[in-house]
């Protein structure tokens, strides 16, 4: 599976956007792109995956580039409940390996 | 729908004992996965089963632990002789398919004294 590099944290203030980049360069073309987030002591939680195409779901939208050595996930309007670690994983049918991930915090 | 059941939730051993987890999958889930989360630290894979067979036990420890997924009934992380550094979150994941659509259990923080 590719190596994806995150930021170690990030901060976001209440009710704006949080966009949480990933850098996955040596992506191959049948790997998804996943979401994951893990917040406080509990499992993890799916968020969304995509391909190529940008995607959007309940939950975030994913938009990836057109080379698809990076992406970004989008929280539209951040609660504090959002505070979480996120996890991009690009992975093709195989398990699921959890890398640092990225803390986010978001402020009131 | 019921989603992945863990438990016990919480679970506390003394050094020496045994600490039998339990996963129940979702529903028309036939795959597992056990994943291991020390103190402050990240998760980290340990073993991928499907019924009555281990597929990928490459990050179980070689010693005291085992797994298995009987034909009936949950899934069992076993932890013979517990020593203080196997305290951590243990979580478990099911899917409908080989390593797509995972859906994590609430996890089993197992503590030992």
């Amino acid at each position: 599976d590719a190596k994806t590099t995150q930021p170690t944290s990030m901060d976001c203030a209440e009710g704006r956007a949080a966009n949480l980049p990933c850098n996955h360069s040596t992506i191959s073309g049948n790997e998804y792109v996943y979401w994951y987030r893990q917040i406080h002591s509990q499992g993890p939680q799916y968020i969304i995956h995509g391909l190529k195409n940008n995607e959007t779901n309940e939950m975030a939208s994913l938009i990836i580039t057109e080379d698809r050595k990076s992406s970004t996930l989008i929280l539209p309007h951040a609660t504090l409940r959002d505070t979480a670690v996120y996890y991009c994983i690009a992975l093709f049918y195989d398990k699921v390996i959890f890398g640092p991930g990225t803390s986010l915090s978001v402020i009131p | 729908n019921a989603g992945v059941m863990q438990n016990p939730r919480h679970l506390v051993r003394r050094r020496g004992q045994e600490a039998r987890l339990r996963c129940s999958p979702m529903k028309g889930h036939s795959h597992v996965y056990w994943y291991r989360q020390l103190p402050e630290e990240g998760l980290k894979f340990m073993v991928y089963l499907q019924k009555e067979n281990i597929i990928d036990e490459s990050g179980m420890p070689k010693e005291r632990f085992s797994a298995e997924f009987p034909k009936e009934g949950p899934s069992i992380l076993r932890i013979q002789q517990v020593v203080r550094g196997d305290s951590a979150a243990y979580f478990c994941a099911s899917s409908p398919l080989q390593d797509y659509g995972y859906t994590f259990g609430s996890g089993t923080r197992l503590t030992v004294v």
